[in-house]
């Protein structure tokens, strides 16, 4: 079964821009979750989308959103980049929204110049 | 204000040692604690995860110990191998919200 894929996996924007950011879940998952991670502040939880509808958001500005499609495969989107946006993303699945073991992909490096 | 503690931050050990790693949390909705390996250039991976209603659990080499009264637990990594040279990070998810917080991460080095 393969694994949970992220597309790009790295991407040089530079401050103003908008990006989008692509996931496709482990088949059968259907709950998906976006995470930033950067060293100072480690991972941090953006948002989970099950069932096409956004289930739960952390603390982020909105210019981070998302949205998920029918087939479960999730897009997120950070408009106006900031310098500090650089981090990597992650996208984890689960099967449902009570599962409480995430599977994730290996990430989008993003780097805002 | 980091709500899931970790330490330490890096960590050596030689080949064949015990590779203990800490976290502390204040969240008492906190009901699920479970601890992924991060390797470079890859996501976090599910190692290990432990209930509130369980002080101890052990799968192969890696042992979740869980002090519900300190509000502490720890990963023990026994007989450590260079292969287990990764960034572990601990996690707790609150009840309540179901939001998955995270500690910081510890940089483990096994010497060969």
């Amino acid at each position: 079964k393969a694994g949970v894929t992220q597309t790009p996996r790295y991407l040089i924007k530079t401050r103003g821009q908008q990006v989008t950011l692509s996931c496709s879940p482990i088949s059968g998952h259907r709950s998906v979750s976006w995470y930033q991670q950067t060293p100072g502040q480690g991972l941090q939880f953006l948002f989970e989308y099950f069932s096409e509808t956004q289930r739960n958001k952390g603390n982020f500005p909105g210019r981070f959103s998302g949205r998920q499609f029918s087939n479960s495969r999730s897009e997120m989107n950070v408009s106006t980049l900031e310098l500090g946006d650089s981090a990597l993303y992650l996208c984890a699945s689960s099967l449902g929204l009570a599962d409480n073991e995430q599977f994730f992909g290996p990430g989008t490096r993003l780097t805002v110049l | 204000q980091q709500q899931v503690k970790q330490s330490p931050q890096s960590l050596i050990v030689q080949k064949g040692g015990i590779s203990i790693i800490n976290c502390a949390y204040e969240n008492t909705a906190f009901d699920y604690f479970p601890w992924y390996q991060q390797f470079p250039g890859k996501g976090p991976a599910l190692l290990i995860a432990i209930r509130p209603d369980v002080s101890e659990k052990k799968e192969g080499r890696f042992t979740i110990s869980f002090n519900k009264s300190a509000k502490q637990f720890s990963l023990h990594i026994m007989d450590s191998q260079p292969g287990d040279s990764a960034t572990y990070f601990c996690a707790a998810k609150d009840g309540n919200n179901r939001k998955l917080i995270w500690g910081l991460g510890t940089s483990l080095a096994v010497n060969p």
